[in-house]
């Protein structure tokens, strides 16, 4: 069965340093998202792609977070600096439909741990 | 989005059903009510959703009111895998948006 990928699966950096995250959705899959979970909480959307193109990013601090899913495909998730509260996984999910589709199912990857000291 | 409310934490015996409520008095008619479990340290994964009837799957059932201010996910006999967060969202059919809002979860545990 495809499986969304991320990488890598655990990151320690130090506060005011640069970090990426790399995700490889599911074949096909036309609908990208990035969510951010605290621990304790559900995730929360960061950004989400139709193909190459952002469909919403309202909640992407842009000051530092940026995204981008250059050919519609993998995408990359890039905080500079890093902050203490950034500490969070960071999860990417795919799913076929474009979006709106209500009852089009999200596949998750198994995320990336952030931890920022 | 219409919100839902969901008991923090439930308990359960291994092999034993297990019922999880989820409230939502202010769904709407085009709402459809999803459910997703996060196992420890995985990405929340897909079990059910569902629009008016109850529906069945592989992983578990879904019993929604009449009314449709309530819902309720059944696993019929839990495993200590079924040990996880479970989300109950709300989804609106034809929304702009296509991103799973989700709430704190009901953190079930399975004890053997």
């Amino acid at each position: 069965e495809a499986e969304v990928a991320q990488s890598p699966r655990y990151k320690i950096t130090e506060k005011s340093q640069a970090v990426a995250f790399w995700c490889d959705p599911i074949s096909g899959h036309a609908t990208l998202y990035w969510y951010r979970q605290i621990l304790g909480q559900g995730p929360e959307l960061l950004v989400q792609f139709q193909d190459e193109s952002v469909v919403d990013d309202s909640q992407l601090p842009k000051d530092r977070f940026s995204a981008e899913r250059l050919k519609g495909v993998d995408s990359t998730l890039k905080i500079q600096p890093a902050e203490l509260g950034d500490s969070a996984m960071y999860l990417c999910a795919s799913s076929r439909l474009t979006s709106g589709a209500s009852t089009d199912t999200q596949y998750f990857g198994p995320g990336t741990r952030l931890t920022v000291l | 989005d219409a919100k839902t409310t969901q008991p923090n934490s439930m308990e359960s015996n291994e092999e034993e059903p297990v019922h999880l409520p989820c409230n939502h008095s202010t769904i709407s008619g085009t709402d459809y009510i999803h459910w997703y479990r996060q196992l420890p340290s995985q990405g929340p994964e897909y079990v059910i959703h569902g629009l008016t009837s109850n529906v069945n799957n592989r992983m578990a059932s879904l019993a929604i009111a009449e009314d449709r201010k309530s819902s309720t996910l059944i696993l019929h006999r839990a495993t200590l895998r079924d040990a996880a967060v479970y989300y109950c969202i709300l989804r609106r059919y034809g929304g702009s948006q296509g991103n799973l809002i989700f709430g704190k979860g009901t953190k079930l545990s399975v004890k053997p």
